[in-house]
This record gives C-alpha cells, structure tokens and sequence, in this order.
C-alpha cells in the first residue's frame, strides 16, 4: 500500500530534550516537505526537499532542522525543543514535477512542557 | 508574496442543500490553487486543483471550484452535502511548478441530518 508513515504519533517531552520526528514514504517520490498544524493558521510549511541532499525552508523554519540522505525519509528534528513548538506535525510526500499532488502522512502530534 | 484568505471559518448546512466555502487569493505570480479536506484525525486529502487549464474544476466526490481571477477567488461548491463531508477544508495557493505551499486558515464544515 502506497503510504507515507510518521513516527512516533504522539509525543510529549520536556523544554531543551533533542528529538527526531521520523517520515518515510514508499513511493519512490523525490519531493517531500514537512508542516506544522496550529488552530486557526492551517498548515505552515516547515521545510521541504526536492530529493536527497537537496533541502530548503519553507515559512517557519526557525527552530527545525531537516535531513535528506535517503530518498524514502526525511526526519524533522528539534535540537532543543520549546513549549511554541507544540503542534500537529504532517509530513507529505510528492512525486517530482507533480508536487501539486502532495500524499499527507496521518500526523504527529507533540507536546513540549 | 502569495496568501490565502478562507472568508469563513464555520459553515453549517443542512444534508442535501448546497455547500459554498469561500477562498480569496493573493499572488505575484500566476498560481496553482488546490483545495484539501481533513477529515477528524486523519491526514490531508486533495480534493482538487487549478493549474491553469480550465476555470472550472472537477474534484472528488462531487465538489468542485471555479477560479475567477477578475475577482482572485477559488470558491468550493457542492450541490448537495451529505454527511460524510463534515471536515475541514483548506484552500492552498501555490506558484506553478515551484515547491513552497501556503495554506489558508481552514473552514469547519458542519453538516446537519
């Protein structure tokens, strides 16, 4: 089945605790690109990659740092998380030059105290 | 710079009447103008998208919208809403053929038996 998985669903962690939100896709897409879900300002576009090694910001970037080694993953990871990075995290994937068709991750949902 | 405004941010309609859920657009550029939907703790879904062919779009599950750009809008419709459409939807505007996406505030569609 053609999807794109985010680990972990749900997490809750603490101020300054370093973590890696995982994403993985099995469909060979070269476009993938990370946002974040917060009520009343839908979704903002963290980082994307064209494809490995090549990575670029989006919106909100500050406070995330992405990777792009592989073509089927592209973790989202927080150095030193802080409580205004509480949100809804969706990944999405797209194949290159039909990015206008991004397949959405189910969502991770995470909490920094 | 490119926006989007989503005019409402409920909608409450009866089962069987029409549904309008309203998108204004602001863009430098020519843009590919997408609607998604979100239903309850799932992912994003496409709906539909505009990238500059004909102005009136055909999506899934019988919506569809029209893009008018005298006025810069991006309007979704449906002639008869049924329950299953109860979610939120998003109106997403893009440059063609580049690779950054940005996302209105979202519309909760309640529909009423």
């Amino acid at each position: 089945e053609a999807q794109v998985t985010q680990n972990p669903r749900y997490l809750i962690t603490v101020t300054g605790k370093k973590l890696t939100v995982t994403c993985s896709q099995n469909m060979n897409h070269e476009y993938m690109s990370w946002y974040r879900q917060d009520p009343g300002l839908g979704l903002r576009q963290i980082y994307y990659s064209m494809n490995v090694e090549v990575t670029d910001k989006g919106d909100v970037p500050e406070g995330y740092k992405v990777s792009r080694k592989e073509k089927r993953n592209f973790p989202l990871i927080l150095e030193s998380p802080s409580p205004n990075q509480t949100s809804l995290y969706f990944c999405a994937s797209a194949r290159e030059g039909s990015t206008d068709t991004q397949y959405f991750g189910p969502g991770t949902r995470l909490t920094v105290l | 710079a490119q926006s989007v405004t989503q005019l409402d941010s409920h909608v409450s309609v009866s089962e069987g009447t029409p549904v309008l859920l309203r998108c204004n657009y602001s863009s430098s550029y020519s843009p590919s103008l997408f609607w998604y939907v979100q239903h309850p703790n799932k992912g994003l879904q496409l709906l539909l998208k505009y990238t500059s062919a004909a102005t009136l779009v055909k999506g899934i599950n019988g919506f569809e919208a029209e893009f008018k750009k005298s006025e810069t809008s991006f309007h979704l419709t449906k002639p008869s809403a049924h329950m299953s459409d109860a979610a939120e939807y998003f109106c997403v505007v893009s440059r063609y053929n580049f690779n950054k996406f940005y996302f209105g505030s979202g519309t909760k569609l309640n529909v009423k038996p």
